[in-house]
């Protein structure tokens, strides 16, 4: 059974501070990765993709892979109150679906 | 990205009767899937719509309950049959570009009653 584990928090971060989220996966060899951002009563926004080790940047936000240790994590920085929200690290599967983790909700406090 | 709609948004339905959900996404799309997300929960894979074949179901999923339809490379729908409360929940197609990147729609609230 493959699995993507997350913390699911709350995590609380002040404005303009960095957000740290992580994820950790059971299938050692998975490719792709991806990280979605849901709002209360949304459907997930794909916001981060990444396939090999390493960091992405995209605008605010970093996603980093470490293949080796089986774990992603998103960093979002100068946070706003606008980034609260749950964010969903998936898994990329076998067939082209996606394995998700349960979500970490994020809140920024102004 | 893609443009996916669906359709109803939302909808309220007695026990027993069914639901039939529409999917559209504005480009050719290979593969399409259908997924089940439950109040406060993640989201959860229902089955793979396959253009032109019967589609592939995620274990605890079966085509009597949840049968789908997958006509062209746009279009899917997913039937929600003989519903009761527990089938109160977001559906949500998605549909795999050729980036690998997944798009979603923005789901369908059913609340069965």
């Amino acid at each position: 059974q493959k699995e993507v584990e997350q913390n699911s928090g709350p995590l609380s971060v002040p404005e303009g501070a960095i957000a740290s989220l992580n994820c950790t996966y059971s299938d050692r060899v998975s490719q792709s990765f991806f990280w979605y951002r849901q709002y209360s009563g949304k459907s997930p926004e794909l916001i981060m993709s990444i396939y090999s080790n390493g960091d992405k940047e995209d605008g605010r936000f970093t996603a980093q892979l470490n293949k080796a240790s089986q774990y992603v994590s998103l960093l979002i920085r100068d946070s706003q109150p606008s980034d609260s929200a749950t964010y969903l690290c998936a898994v990329g599967g076998s067939q082209g679906n996606l394995i998700f983790g349960k979500g970490t909700k994020l809140s920024v406090k102004p | 990205s893609a443009v996916i709609s669906q359709k109803p948004s939302r909808d309220i339905c007695q026990r027993g009767t069914s639901l039939t959900i529409q999917c559209q996404v504005d480009s050719q799309v290979t593969m399409m899937f259908w997924y089940r997300q439950q109040p406060g929960q993640s989201l959860t894979l229902i089955a793979t719509a396959n253009q032109g074949s019967e589609a592939t179901y995620e274990s605890g999923f079966v085509i009597d309950k949840f049968p789908i339809s997958r006509p062209n490379l746009t279009f899917s729908t997913l039937t929600v049959s003989n519903l009761s409360p527990e089938d109160s929940s977001i559906y949500l197609c998605s549909a795999l570009l050729p980036s690998y990147e997944q798009y979603f729609g923005p789901g369908t609230r059913l609340t069965v009653t």
